[in-house]
């Protein structure tokens, strides 16, 4: 079944106390992305990856890093969560080139920083 | 820049009702896709439709249809005979149709949709 995973689901930490989420599709997408969800804000895009070795920012990036070894990972960092990086986050993927395809998204993962 | 509104945050409906969500874009593409997304209380996103901006066409699917009028800019997504199985937190979404680069999806703040029994 072509689909995003993500993991853990459901993650309440403590602030400063670095954490990973991990993301990974099964489509053999080249494009991958991450967003955060917040009440009255939609949802934005954190940071983006074209393909292996290559990320980029998206329009919310501080306080997050991301890293593209394999086409098929695509995990989120917080080296020092703070409480302002609690939110509902979303991985996406979709196939690159020129012709824009349909972003699938992960089930989420709510994370909560005390 | 490219903006989705969604202005209705909340509708309530009792079941059996129909339900027009709507959704207005602003964008300087002269090609680009629209979507809807459905969040069930259950927190996934669920891909529910893709609108190209060269297609006109109204769609329908069982219960759902949406509405493209490019010359007020809106993609409405109405549901006819509304369930309980309905009540979600919808999102309008738009991006653009033709880039070899980053191609975020905008959305809209969302719909919530409660259905009554």
């Amino acid at each position: 079944e072509a689909q995003v995973t993500q993991n853990p689901r459901y993650l309440i930490t403590v602030t400063g106390k670095k954490l990973t989420v991990t993301c990974s599709q099964n489509m053999n997408h080249e494009y991958m992305s991450w967003y955060r969800q917040d009440p009255g804000l939609g949802l934005r895009q954190i940071y983006y990856s074209m393909n292996v070795e290559v990320t980029d920012k998206g329009d919310v990036p501080e306080g997050y890093k991301v890293s593209r070894k394999e086409k098929r990972n695509f995990p989120l960092i917080l080296e020092s969560p703070s409480p302002n990086q609690t939110s509902l986050y979303f991985c996406a993927s979709r196939t690159s080139g020129t012709f824009v395809d349909t972003q699938y998204f992960g089930p989420g993962t709510r994370l909560t920083v005390l | 820049a490219q903006k989705v509104t969604q202005a209705q945050t909340e509708i309530s409906v009792v079941e059996k009702e129909d339900v027009t969500l709507d959704c207005v874009y602003e964008t300087r593409d002269t090609t680009y896709y629209l979507f809807w997304y459905k969040q069930p209380p259950s927190g996934e996103l669920v891909f529910l439709i893709r609108r190209n901006s060269f297609d006109e066409q109204n769609e329908i699917s069982g219960r759902y249809s949406w509405n493209f009028q490019k010359s007020t800019s809106s993609f409405n997504f109405t549901i006819t005979a509304s369930q309980v199985v309905d009540s979600a937190v919808y999102f309008c979404a738009l991006s653009e149709a033709f880039n070899s680069g980053n191609t975020p999806l905008v959305f809209g703040k969302g719909t919530r949709l409660s259905v009554i029994a």
